[in-house]
């Protein structure tokens, strides 16, 4: 049981690249989620999912883009990267009783 | 605007203080989470409350749930330097989190 996996966990783009960020859990949750941490911030959802084939926009959509073909995998698109998008980015597996969270170990993202 | 407001942001204290951290809400939330984030980790789940009044104890970590669901406390007794962190608190409405105390336990 891997709990939440994520890849990569560094990576550094150009402005205006594209790039995906993987997210896989194995512990058949149906509500996943994406948040990026910034110092002072804490941590703000980007999109959420409630099953598959459901996606939905968080507090800070705009710039990046989601699926959810299966239960298992949830990846975050960036479009076209911008230094703004510079962060710490966690995917979160959520049980459906008490909304207890689940994270993976985070992927450090650098727009340059 | 954050919905849960944490206080203090930042506490350093010396390894044996006790400290208590806050969450506050003007909304009133059907649970609460804390976690515990350390350097270059995703956070982890500490405990969930859910019954107004409500007291979960772990270990040397005292949580409580204030009686209108809008608010909550951790206390740590006899700090240690294994505490120290980032502890966030996030309620169920749309999984939104505080910003965050960052607790430096010095031995």
């Amino acid at each position: 049981n891997a709990g939440v996996t994520q890849t990569p966990k560094f990576q550094v783009l150009k402005t205006g690249q594209s790039m995906t960020l993987q997210c896989a859990q194995d512990m058949n949750h149906e509500y996943m989620s994406w948040y990026r941490q910034d110092p002072g911030m804490g941590l703000r959802l980007i999109h959420y999912s409630v099953g598959a084939g459901i996606t939905d926009q968080g507090e800070v959509p705009n710039g990046y883009n989601v699926s959810r073909s299966t239960t298992e995998d949830f990846p975050l698109r960036l479009l076209s990267a911008a230094p703004s998008q510079t962060s710490v980015y966690f995917c979160a597996s959520t049980g459906t009783e008490t909304y207890e969270q689940y994270f993976g170990p985070g992927t450090r993202l650098t727009v340059t | 605007t954050q919905l849960l407001e944490q206080s203090p942001q930042f506490l350093s204290i010396q390894e044996g203080e006790n400290l208590t951290v806050y969450c506050n809400s003007s909304s009133v939330f059907s649970s609460l989470q804390w976690y515990r984030q350390e350097p270059g980790e995703g956070p982890v789940l500490l405990v969930t409350v859910v019954t107004g009044g409500e007291v979960k104890k772990l270990k040397r970590l005292t949580f409580q749930f204030g009686d209108a669901r809008k608010d909550s406390s951790l206390h740590i007794t006899a700090a240690q330097p294994g505490d120290t962190g980032l502890y966030l608190c996030a309620g169920e409405n749309k999984l939104v989190f505080g910003a965050g105390t960052i607790l430096r336990v010095k031995s």
